[in-house]
């Protein structure tokens, strides 16, 4: 399989604080997509990003397709208690989509 | 629309059983697959479909099998379980232009 590394493995924020994960890989992509599951659920997807350097938000979301191909990062800005769950990075290699392990992110009010 | 929908829910099998972990999905998506999700592990693709008719392997298919007569459907078999089995399987299916689409899990002990 595509090893994808992600970091942190997991985090414990205060309410408002902004976030940074990332996802790195020894090999290129050309489709990085960020994942999030709440507790008790599947994923869902936050963001796909599609062009290297690519940088698209999704409201206090922020995700960026590294100009190598081989990395992404997510950061969540003033981060609220619903935040709270598993985000996961995904790449697409032919018909075959591959998961991080994950990044749990704890949000204390 | 009810998306990808999964059942059971919660399952607890005896080692050596089999079963078959239901998967449908309304979407009219074309691609769909199965992954365990395992503690530090992330989600781990068992199998897939393009379409109907057409199965292949994925990352950890041993231990599995898949079938897909119907479009709409992707069942995941089980034919001898091993306490290794035990995990969260998730179902996902996506067709042109769409994100992958997640059921909500099966949650599945052997004991």
């Amino acid at each position: 399989g595509q090893q994808l590394n992600q970091s942190p493995q997991s985090m414990f924020i205060q309410e408002g604080e902004d976030v940074s994960m990332n996802c790195t890989s020894s090999s290129i992509f050309n489709t990085w997509l960020w994942y999030k599951q709440d507790p008790g659920e599947g994923p869902v997807l936050l963001i796909a990003l599609y062009k290297a350097g690519e940088l698209t938000s999704n409201g206090r979301l922020t995700a960026q397709f590294g100009i190598t191909r081989k990395d992404s990062f997510l950061n969540i800005s003033a981060s609220i208690p619903s935040d709270v769950g598993i985000y996961f990075c995904a790449v697409l290699r032919g018909n075959q989509f591959y998961f991080g392990t994950g990044t749990s992110l704890t949000v204390i009010p | 629309n009810a998306g990808v929908t999964q059942t059971p829910k919660f399952q607890v099998l005896k080692t050596g059983q089999s079963m078959t972990l239901q998967c449908a999905q309304d979407m009219n998506h074309e691609y769909m697959s199965w992954y365990r999700q395992d503690p530090g592990m992330g989600l781990r693709l068992i199998h897939y479909s393009v379409g109907a008719g057409i199965t292949d392997q994925g990352e950890v298919p041993n231990g599995y099998n898949v079938s897909r007569s119907t479009t709409e459907d992707f069942p995941l078999r089980l034919l001898s379980a091993a306490p290794s089995q035990t995990s969260v399987y998730f179902c996902a299916s996506t067709g042109a232009n769409s994100p992958l689409h997640f059921g909500n899990g099966t949650r599945l002990t052997v004991t």
